[in-house]
């Protein structure tokens, strides 16, 4: 059991460049969340999904999308980078519902030049 | 989802316990406290949550006014690795399942040095 899983751990970009990060998860949760924290602040809600097919826009979703095509992948997709997107990329998960517990992967560091 | 107020940092001598506080002066009747941790930059962490009752796990206990507007976080024996920025949450956690989306919504939290 891995719990959530990221990949990759770490990016470097450059402006214009595209780029899709993945967030698997082995414990048939139906909630999965994409958050961005920048330096010095809590996360913030990036993307969310309550079910396979389904996603919704949380508080920062400009210049990312989402798809949720299988339950335990949520993948985040950046179009074209900016220097703005520079952050640590965390994806978490939890029961239906969101009664439960959220459970965080460990993170994709993501650089844009 | 009702605000909270923490404090920026706080230390905690190795052995003690620590107390971290957290007020939620809005929470309404079913929004529940939630708190998590975040070591050096890791996914952060589940702790404990609570509705209006005293809570305690292995981890941690959390007190919870009877007004419900604050709340207390105690680690009763903190250690060195308990180091971590502290995050007090504060949401919806009801029977609605259509309209709960567990969204967790992150402030700045509090910073805890455990020093030896």
């Amino acid at each position: 059991n891995a719990g959530v899983t990221q990949t990759p751990k770490f990016r470097v970009l450059k402006t214009g460049q595209s780029m899709t990060l993945l967030c698997a998860q082995d414990m048939n949760h139906e909630y999965m969340y994409w958050y961005r924290q920048d330096p010095g602040m809590g996360l913030r809600l990036i993307h969310y999904s309550v079910g396979e097919g389904t996603t919704a826009k949380g508080e920062v979703p400009d210049g990312y999308n989402v798809s949720r095509l299988k339950k335990q992948n949520f993948l985040l997709g950046l179009e074209s980078a900016a220097p703005s997107q520079t952050s640590v990329y965390f994806c978490a998960s939890t029961l239906a519902g969101g009664l439960g517990t959220q459970y965080f992967g460990p993170g994709t560091r993501l650089l844009v030049l | 989802d009702a605000k909270t107020t923490q404090p920026t940092s706080m230390d905690c001598a190795e052995g003690r316990a620590a107390n971290l506080p957290c007020n939620h002066s809005t929470i309404s009747g079913n929004e529940y406290v939630y708190w998590y941790r975040q070591i050096h930059s890791q996914g952060p962490q589940y702790i404990i949550h609570g509705l209006k009752n005293n809570e305690t796990n292995e981890m941690a206990s959390l007190i919870i006014t009877e007004d419900r507007k604050s709340s207390t976080l105690i680690l009763p024996h903190a250690t060195l690795r308990d180091t971590a920025v502290y995050y007090c949450i504060v949401r919806v956690a009801g029977p609605d399942y259509s309209s709960n989306t567990g969204k967790l919504i992150f402030g700045q939290g509090t910073t805890l040095q455990v020093k030896p």
